[in-house]
């Protein structure tokens, strides 16, 4: 299967700063990619859908201005949490598909995942 | 509307005992089921995946799951748990061609007992 990097797999930071997250696809180019979060013992909950070269899709109850995403290429998808709090701790997971089927499969892939603690 | 069902939160299994775990699905057009395993802390691992044709499907680490569409069920199976296997396992649904998500279900915590 393919390779999804996502950086870093943790990181803490002073509430009100902002952290960057990164979701690289290795080898092969991803025209979709989304934006997990999980809560401790729960599934994930789909936070926005972003295509390449366009804005993200946020589902509801997420705040496009505090989750800031960009997926410029088609290998590179970032979430910024603007002025984090100690509420935005939680684990951060990507996914990548390329919808294209050029690699003979469709299915996403996920990254490593980021666990995000603001003190 | 798209859902993914898993109704058993937590199942405990002692070493080298079957495992089966449960998982019903709905969802609008033609289902592409998945199988995850997300260790402590970790990402998610892709087990197993239906996509069409030949419904008992093999995975990694000697995983199975059998696609029924009559009972819009994609139950996972394995003959003899290990320890390792202890992880939180997650159905999922989701299209085949398209940049849709995937819905997952809440997932079930396996732990294994020596």
């Amino acid at each position: 299967g393919a390779v999804v990097s996502q950086h870093p797999s943790w990181v803490i930071c002073k509430s009100g700063t902002s952290v960057k997250i990164e979701c690289r696809s290795l080898d092969f180019q991803a025209t979709t990619m989304f934006w997990y979060r999980q809560f401790p013992k729960q599934s994930l909950m789909l936070m926005a859908t972003s295509n390449e070269g366009s804005k993200a899709t946020y589902e509801q109850g997420v705040e496009k201005d505090k989750f800031l995403i960009n997926h410029a290429s088609l290998t590179l998808s970032t979430l910024t949490v603007t002025s984090a709090h100690p509420e935005d701790s939680s684990f951060y997971i990507c996914s990548a598909r390329d919808t294209r089927g050029l690699r003979g499969y469709t299915e996403a892939f996920f990254g490593q995942g980021t666990r995000l603690t603001v003190v | 509307a798209q859902s993914v069902t898993q109704p058993d939160i937590h199942i405990t299994v002692s070493e080298g005992a079957s495992l089966e775990l449960r998982c019903n699905y709905s969802y609008g057009a033609t289902p592409y089921l998945f199988w995850y395993v997300q260790s402590p802390g970790q990402g998610l691992q892709l087990l197993l995946k239906y996509f069409s044709g030949d419904t008992l499907v093999q995975g990694i680490k000697g995983f199975e799951a059998e696609f029924k569409r009559s009972q819009s069920s994609f139950n996972l199976r394995k003959p003899s748990v290990h320890w390792s296997d202890a992880a939180e396992y997650f159905c999922a649904v989701g299209a085949r061609n398209t940049g849709n998500q995937f819905y997952f279900g809440t997932g079930t915590s396996l732990t294994v007992i020596p």
